[in-house]
């Protein structure tokens, strides 16, 4: 079955970076683009950014354009999102998701809380 | 301040049926496909409608999704308490290109 499994959570000084991977399994992992997206306490969901899976190729959104950077090493089936010079707005679970064409996510990680303070 | 807007919230009694609306504008659901998400505190959101009205596998027919213009909407009939849950919409914008979703609806089943 199509499972997508995060890493744990992380707690950061403002300033530094987190990585955070999500591992695909049970699925060609790159026939598929896998997106990240954040979601900080009590706020609506919020898109960071996509991979293509099979070339490397990303694109970034514009809020985190310069601080993102996501990565996938097709061997480990894993990819991975870092972002830099973190704040405490940065504060957020922070998800993985499987993209279909169509525009949709149809799995998603069970998330991973970076918390970010000094 | 989300692109595509949703009611903050929605209530019905139990067995009851209720409607969630999503308007955004040309250049996401008016020229999109539709999607809407299931979140219960403190878990990742579900795939609840795809392509704006289709089902996946294991999603009961009490869910249901239509689009119109630029506005979709996710019905729920025959409430249960089960179903208290944020519920947001998502599309692509092709002017922002990127995935944008609504604000998000909380769901009160009383």
């Amino acid at each position: 079955q199509v499972q997508v499994v995060q890493s744990g959570a992380e707690v950061k000084k403002p300033g530094a970076s987190v990585k955070v991977s999500c591992k695909g399994s049970g699925y060609t992992f790159t026939s598929y683009s896998i997106h990240w997206l954040r979601q900080a306490p009590g706020q609506r969901l919020e898109w960071m950014g996509w991979i293509n899976t099979g070339n490397g190729n990303t694109i970034y959104s514009q809020n985190f354009q310069g601080r993102v950077t996501i990565t996938r090493d097709t061997s480990a089936s894993t990819a991975y999102m870092e972002l830099s010079s973190l704040r405490s707005e940065d504060t957020a679970v922070y998800y993985c998701a499987r993209f279909r064409r169509t525009n949709y996510f149809d799995y998603w990680g069970q998330g991973t809380l970076v918390t970010v303070s000094s | 301040q989300s692109v595509l807007t949703q009611p903050p919230s929605v209530s019905a009694a139990p067995g009851q049926k209720v409607t969630i609306s999503c308007s955004g504008s040309s250049s996401n659901t008016g020229n999109h496909y539709v999607s809407w998400y299931q979140q219960f505190p403190g878990t990742a959101p579900k795939l609840l409608i795809y392509d704006n009205n289709k089902r996946p596998s294991g999603i009961p027919d009490r869910f249901s999704g239509s689009k119109s213009g630029t506005s979709a909407t996710l019905g729920i009939t025959r409430l249960q308490t089960g179903d208290e849950a944020d519920y947001y919409c998502g599309t692509w914008d092709s002017s922002l290109s990127a995935v944008v979703f609504g604000g998000g609806t909380k769901l009160t089943v009383l």
